[in-house]
C-alpha cells in the first residue's frame, strides 16, 4: 500500500521560505506514469493545487503561485519537496502531498498524505 | 483557469436518504471530472474519476454522472460515515482546480 508522509517546518515567519518534504513508501516514486503534487487547504476553506513534478524532474506550477514555488524530487530518497518563498499569512494552510495518476487528460489524486499544518506568523 | 462551482454549498440529510450534489465547470471539460470526500481533520479521499468511474474500494452507493460542463455525484442511501464535505476537481487542463465543496450534514 502506497503511503505518503509530509514533514517540515510548522511555523514560518513572514517573508521567509516554507520548506516541506513528502516521503513516499510502499512504492517507488520512479515507477509508472505518475506525477507528485502539492495541494493546500487554508483553515475552513477549499483545496488549491500548488504544482507537481514527475520523476524526470519536469514540473508544472499553478500560475497563481508560480513565481514563489519550487518543487524538486530526490529519487535516491524516494521523496519530493516543496519550497514556497516570501510567505505571508495567506499561505497559512494544511499542506498535502498527493500522487497524480495520469492517462492523457485523465488525471486524479489517488493517494494523499495526512497533511501538515503550516502557520505563517512572526 | 477553469472555475468550478458546486451546489448546494451545504445540505442536511438523514441516514437512508438519496443525496445529489451538482458541480459545474466554466467551460467544457468533457468527462475529466473527479470527486473527493473529506472528513474533518483528514485528507481528501478519491471517490469517482473520469466523471463516472468508481475508485477501487469505494462503496457502490456512490455514483457519478455528467459530461461537458454539468456533473452530479449521487449517494444512494446515505450511511452515517458519509457525512463529510465533497469536492469536485477538473483534470482537463492546468491548473487543476477544485470546486468549493458541499458539506453534507446530519438532519
Amino acid at each position: 500500500q502506497l503511503q505518503l508522509q509530509e514533514s517540515g517546518s510548522g511555523l514560518v515567519k513572514p517573508s521567509q521560505t516554507l520548506s516541506l518534504t513528502c516521503a513516499v513508501s510502499g512504492g517507488s516514486i520512479s515507477s509508472g506514469t505518475y506525477s507528485w503534487s502539492w495541494i493546500r487547504q487554508p483553515p475552513g476553506k477549499g483545496l488549491e493545487w500548488i504544482g507537481h513534478i514527475y520523476e524526470s524532474g519536469t514540473t508544472s506550477y499553478n500560475p497563481a503561485l508560480k513565481s514563489r514555488v519550487t518543487i524538486s524530487v530526490d529519487r535516491s530518497k524516494n521523496q519530493f519537496s516543496l519550497k514556497l518563498s516570501s510567505v505571508t499569512a495567506a499561505d497559512t494552510a494544511m499542506y498535502y502531498c498527493a500522487r497524480g495518476n495520469e492517462d492523457q487528460l485523465l488525471y486524479y489524486f489517488d493517494y494523499w498524505g495526512q497533511g501538515t499544518l503550516v502557520t505563517v506568523s512572526s | 483557469d477553469i472555475q468550478m462551482t458546486q451546489s448546494p454549498s451545504s445540505l442536511s440529510a438523514s441516514v437512508g436518504d438519496r443525496v445529489t450534489i451538482t458541480c459545474r465547470a466554466s467551460q467544457t471539460i468533457f468527462s475529466y471530472l473527479n470527486w473527493y470526500q473529506q472528513k474533518p481533520g483528514k485528507a481528501p479521499r478519491l471517490l469517482i474519476f473520469a466523471a463516472s468511474s468508481l475508485q477501487s474500494g469505494v462503496p457502490s452507493r456512490f455514483s457519478g454522472s455528467g459530461s461537458g460542463t454539468d456533473f452530479t455525484l449521487t449517494i444512494s442511501g446515505l450511511e452515517p460515515e458519509d457525512f463529510a464535505t465533497y469536492y469536485c476537481q477538473q483534470s482537463y487542463n492546468s491548473p487543476r482546480t477544485f470546486g468549493p465543496g458541499t458539506k453534507v450534514e446530519i438532519k
